[in-house]
């Protein structure tokens, strides 16, 4: 069965450091991988997706970049974190039939300070 | 990009009682995806539901049901017989069948309350 591992599950950050969550899958191949930014008392704001190694789209230009070194490990990263990239960071993954909807992954609570 | 609306940001409900939550979403496409997800206090997303766009039938799930109303672009959510396990933050989205990443859209979410 399909597993998706996200850590890690919280971070508290300074402003201004670097920043690496790391989100890898398992039971599957060439999944499309996605990580998503909730913040309190807002919905799930998709921030990058990939479809494959090496490829990325981002939704929203920000202070974030995303990596996919592997066909199933995904990277959230920052150089400078800034006070706004607090949140709830989430990583999901997703084959086909399309019509299964997300798997999400334990989700990574960001604080930065 | 499909918005996706919910327009009830709390709800409450009674235990064993049931409790309808809203969903419209703005889209000009006719095929696609939509689902309910439910977000405990864990904050694990946890797939509740899905419907796909061209089955006229809604899809029931145990205790989770949906009134998919694709003329109104409506997709609702009826917990029956609620449970104290119900309480979390629920949220609706639409996943176009089109384009490359298939990307979920969600709405802000509702938060239900379960009372004894």
């Amino acid at each position: 069965s399909q597993t998706i591992h996200q850590w890690p599950a919280t971070l508290v950050q300074p402003v201004g450091s670097p920043l690496s969550l790391e989100c890898t899958v398992e039971g599957t191949s060439n999944p499309n991988l996605y990580w998503y930014r909730q913040a309190a008392g807002r919905g799930l704001q998709l921030l990058f997706y990939s479809v494959g190694i090496g490829q990325i789209s981002s939704e929203v230009p920000q202070n974030l970049s995303a990596s996919r070194p592997q066909d199933r490990q995904f990277i959230l990263s920052s150089k400078k974190l800034l006070l706004s990239d607090s949140g709830f960071y989430l990583c999901a993954w997703s084959g086909t039939p399309f019509n299964y909807g997300y798997t999400f992954g334990s989700g990574t609570r960001l604080t930065v300070v | 990009a499909q918005t996706v609306t919910q327009s009830q940001p709390e709800m409450s409900v009674q235990e064993a009682e049931t409790v309808t939550l809203s969903c419209t979403y703005d889209t000009s496409e006719s095929d696609y995806y939509l689902f309910w997800y439910k977000q405990p206090p864990s904050r694990q997303m946890i797939l509740v539901i899905r419907q796909e766009a061209y089955k006229q039938q809604n899809a029931t799930e145990n205790r989770f049901s949906v009134n998919f109303q694709k003329a109104a672009k409506s997709f609702s959510l009826k917990i029956s017989d609620s449970q104290l396990g119900d309480a979390a933050m629920y949220f609706c989205a639409y996943r176009s069948a089109f384009g490359i990443g298939y990307a979920l859209n969600f709405g802000k979410g509702t938060s239900l309350l379960v009372t004894p």
